[in-house]
């Protein structure tokens, strides 16, 4: 399983565009790139899901180089209410499984 | 369409007693997962189910079995529970396809053994 990196947390003020950085050095050719969010006491939600170059969709963007070994979350203008925990995950399905490991993820505090 | 439910919320038990947590999904999905999360740390995988009929250990499965009732249900169970077994519990299911699916998952049970 590719490991991920990501800041432990990040600080930003309502209204920022917010990015966050993940570092998956040994991504394999066939993993996914995908993000979630999870705010305290409920379960993580799927925010978005790339495999190359960029993905947008209507609550944020995800920008994939060439080589892959890192990935971008972009959130345009956050609110409050952004505040929560972000995970990024790479992986792949092996065998009808979503192969993924979920590490402790990045801690957004968002202020106003 | 209620997506994943999850019973109980919340349970305290003793060391040494048994519980199972109920999880059921809606959505008519392939696969399941049984997740744990301590205290700001990430989930980690304890079972997961990719169809009916089959089960798989994740990442920390020790303390822990499962059963994939059916399509719908997957529960968890702790024969002999202990301190170390203090987290959240969380259940999620997948449609599965030849990509990385979604995984849409529960409220979570939160779960102190005492």
């Amino acid at each position: 399983l590719a490991k991920t990196t990501q800041p432990i947390s990040m600080d930003s003020y309502e209204g920022q565009e917010v990015n966050i950085t993940c570092s998956h050095n040994n991504i394999a050719t066939n993993d996914y790139i995908t993000w979630y969010q999870q705010f305290p006491s409920q379960g993580p939600r799927f925010i978005i899901q790339g495999y190359k170059t960029k993905v947008t969709n209507e609550v944020a963007s995800l920008f994939i180089p060439a080589d892959r070994k890192s990935s971008t979350l972009s959130l345009p203008r956050v609110s409050l209410s952004d505040t929560a925990v972000y995970y990024c995950l790479v992986g792949d399905v092996l065998g009808n499984f979503n192969k993924f490991y979920f590490g402790s993820g990045t801690k957004l505090n968002v202020k106003p | 369409n209620a997506g994943v439910t999850q019973t109980p919320k919340f349970q305290v038990l003793k060391t040494g007693q048994s519980m199972t947590l109920q999880c059921a999904q809606d959505m008519n999905h392939n696969s399941m997962y049984w997740y744990r999360q301590d205290p700001g740390m990430g989930l980690r995988l304890i079972y997961y189910s990719a169809s009916e009929g089959t089960t798989d250990k994740g990442e920390v499965p020790n303390g822990y079995n499962v059963s994939r009732l059916n399509k719908r249900e997957f529960s968890l169970r702790l024969e002999s529970a202990a301190p170390s077994q203090t987290s959240v519990y969380f259940c999620a299911s997948s449609a599965q396809g030849a990509v990385p699916d979604t995984q849409y998952f529960g409220p979570g049970t939160r779960l102190t053994v005492l």
